[in-house]
């Protein structure tokens, strides 16, 4: 079983819909949990991050963390075409600072 | 430039032949990576650094060397390159923080797309 799972997509939505974007952990002692967004032909650039169970909001973004279930999930709330992108989610224990990353979600936003 | 820069940003090789990729970057951050991104595989960690002269592997380090003199570079090479090391590669950093526990921002490059041929 991998360490971290996350369905691929692609996920096309229109303009103005709520995103739900999802991953699972094998491994109870993550603690760090990491939201990247990928724009095409980019690098990553951290979205969000979360420290154990529990929610955390940021303007339109929601990260939501379940860690008796070892479940992490994403909410766009009034999504957009500049959100088109590549989500991926990141996990990390919190002792050396590795990253272990799930295949990301592309995610498309129609006008 | 201020922030992490990659070099070349494309590159096609032939198999067998050695190649270098460098990563620098201006913010003195003490942790560096390297991670290669693949269709179906997502980002997937080689090699990190700690700090300088202080490397240690990742998940896929088999065929790649690296070694980091000076805090600020970390080039990563590839001895002797083959058809399955074609692939897109992100040099990354983070600052750490105080103690060595938690967690802190990774900033990551543009990428270098490596072909081999």
């Amino acid at each position: 079983q991998k360490e971290v799972e996350q369905d691929p997509g692609p996920l096309s939505v229109p303009e103005g819909a709520i995103v739900s974007l999802n991953c699972t952990y094998s491994n109870s002692a993550f603690q760090y949990f990491m939201w990247y967004r990928q724009y095409s032909r980019k690098g990553p650039e951290l979205l969000m991050y979360t420290y154990s169970s529990g929610n955390k909001e940021d303007g339109r973004f929601t990260a939501q963390v379940d860690k008796s279930s070892k479940y992490i999930s994403l909410f766009i709330r009034d999504s957009q075409p500049s959100d088109s992108a590549t989500y991926l989610c990141a996990i990390e224990r919190g002792s050396n600072y590795k990253l272990t990353f799930g295949k990301g979600t592309l995610l498309t936003v129609n006008p | 430039d201020a922030g992490i820069t990659q070099s070349p940003r494309y590159k096609i090789t032939e198999t067998g032949r050695q190649v270098t990729l460098m990563c620098h970057q201006t913010w003195s951050h003490s942790y560096m990576f390297w991670y290669r991104q693949d269709l179906g595989h997502g980002l997937r960690l080689i090699y990190y650094s700690a700090a300088a002269d202080i490397t240690d592997k990742g998940e896929v380090p088999d065929g790649y060397v690296v070694s980091r003199s000076k805090t600020e570079n970390f080039p990563l090479t590839l001895e002797s390159a083959t058809r399955s090391q074609t692939s897109v590669y992100f040099c990354a950093s983070s600052g750490g923080l105080a103690g060595g526990f938690g967690t802190d921002t990774q900033y990551f490059g543009p990428g270098t797309r490596l072909t081999v041929l």
